[in-house]
């Protein structure tokens, strides 16, 4: 689990405003995913990539955007048009087999003022 | 797509006890089923996993059994300690695209 790292831990926004989430891995894992947890519920997953310059979307996709440029960095903007964004969002990798071990980040808590 | 039912979603036990939670799956073709496990405001960690070629598997008090004919597989916890109170989480990998399809939780509290 260390080799994932998330930032900022807690990141406070303004209603109207994008804002970026940092997800860094050195595991060298092809695939990576972002997830949302609301209080007391479950992961539901945002966008996913299998492959540098490609990503997917998930489940609850609107209002997020992601890029994939580089294999170590997935991203997260969640945009203006997310209309309840406040939430705690993990990053995950694993590696390209389909039973290979999936490892989260530590996780940003953001909250909209 | 796959698609993953966990129950129960909450669970009591005294401390002692065993507790059992249960996930069903809908993708046949379904090779990998890991466990997490989360403590309040932390991420998911790996406590056990297993894969399609063998029916159980243990790690000190914790098993995971699997029965691929029915679509099923199991968590069981021996012995239960106050620190076993958390949010476990059941997967299972969507045989098209290795990603993790998971089961919406369980929180188990531990009485002591």
């Amino acid at each position: 689990d260390g080799g994932i790292t998330q930032s900022p831990k807690y990141l406070f926004r303004k209603e109207g405003q994008n804002v970026t989430l940092s997800c860094e891995q050195n595991l060298n894992h092809d695939a990576m995913y972002w997830y949302r947890q609301d209080p007391g519920q479950g992961l539901r997953l945002i966008y996913y990539s299998q492959i540098v310059n490609d990503f997917q979307k998930g489940d609850i996709a609107e209002g997020y955007s992601v890029s994939r440029e580089k294999k170590e960095s997935f991203p997260l903007t969640v945009t203006s048009a997310q209309k309840n964004p406040t939430a705690f969002y993990l990053c995950a990798s694993k590696g390209r087999g389909p039973s290979d071990t999936q490892y989260f980040g530590p996780g940003t808590r953001l909250t909209v003022l | 797509g796959e698609n993953v039912e966990q129950h129960p979603s909450t669970l009591s036990v005294q401390e002692g006890d065993s507790a059992v939670i249960k996930c069903t799956y809908s993708d046949s073709a379904s090779n990998y089923f890991p466990w997490y496990k989360q403590e309040l405001g932390k991420r998911p960690q790996l406590i056990i996993d297993i894969r399609s070629n063998v029916g159980e598997k243990k790690d000190q008090r914790i098993a995971v059994t699997l029965n691929k004919t029915a679509k099923h597989f199991s968590l069981h916890i021996t012995e239960t300690q106050p620190e076993d109170s958390a949010v476990y989480f059941c997967a299972a990998s969507e045989s098209n695209t290795g990603k993790l399809i998971f089961g919406q939780g369980t929180t188990l509290q531990v009485k002591p």
